[in-house]
């Protein structure tokens, strides 16, 4: 069962704008992840946030977590065409989880139209 | 470093056909996963392993088997392909002790007719 649903499906944006994409989960967590899927290629891990965070940044990346809604954002500032991509939220699943047992949305496509 | 290597990139079936999706990483990592990816859908995970001869079920193991020999390795085959395992299937590693960001192989495409 898909532990992450990310929000929106798809978002089309110019470049230089900003990206936020929401990911909301189901059970407790002990981290949660932001993987990017370009076109045809493998998963490239972006930033990790645990659970006792509330915000995390990383270059142009900001993720947010809110445990109580279980849910988190990320959010890329000045978008690129480079950015153009899949974007997944990943989630271990808490005590009974683990971190090579992850849970993975079923992403957000991000079109960056320079 | 090469990462993690999967091979074949491509590869055609028949229904009823068997084969081997290779994986191999060089970065010692004891924990290896295999996903497969649908249209539309994230990456659910088929089987894991913890170690070299300790390996388990994901969430959709069924018509998969893996072995775990060594550290390095993590084949998954595929006993009797059916259309229903045309997908996209990825390896992945991740070190013990890490937050637990996995690293992932460029994928293997794979159509059964």
């Amino acid at each position: 069962s898909q532990q992450g649903e990310e929000d929106p499906q798809a978002l089309s944006i110019q470049e230089g704008e900003n990206a936020t994409m929401n990911c909301s989960y189901k059970t407790s967590i002990n981290n949660l992840q932001w993987y990017r899927q370009n076109s045809g290629r493998g998963l490239v891990h972006l930033i990790l946030i645990r659970s006792n965070e509330r915000e995390k940044h990383s270059g142009r990346l900001r993720v947010t977590l809110d445990t109580s809604k279980k849910s988190s954002s990320l959010l890329i500032t000045a978008s690129r065409a480079a950015d153009t991509a899949s974007y997944f939220c990943a989630t271990d699943g808490g005590s009974g989880g683990s971190n090579y047992k992850l849970t993975f949305g079923k992403g957000t496509l991000l079109t960056v139209n320079p | 470093n090469a990462g993690v290597t999967q091979t074949p990139k491509f590869q055609v079936l028949k229904t009823g056909q068997s084969m081997t999706l290779q994986c191999a990483q060089d970065m010692n990592h004891e924990y290896m996963s295999w996903y497969r990816q649908d249209p539309g859908m994230g990456l659910r995970l088929i089987h894991y392993s913890v170690g070299a001869g300790i390996t388990d079920q994901g969430e959709v193991p069924n018509g998969y088997n893996v072995s775990r020999s060594t550290t390095e390795d993590f084949p998954l085959r595929l006993l009797s392909a059916a259309p229903s395992q045309t997908s996209v299937y990825f390896c992945a590693s991740s070190r013990r002790g890490s937050q637990g960001n996995q690293y992932f192989g460029p994928g293997t495409r794979l159509l059964v007719l």
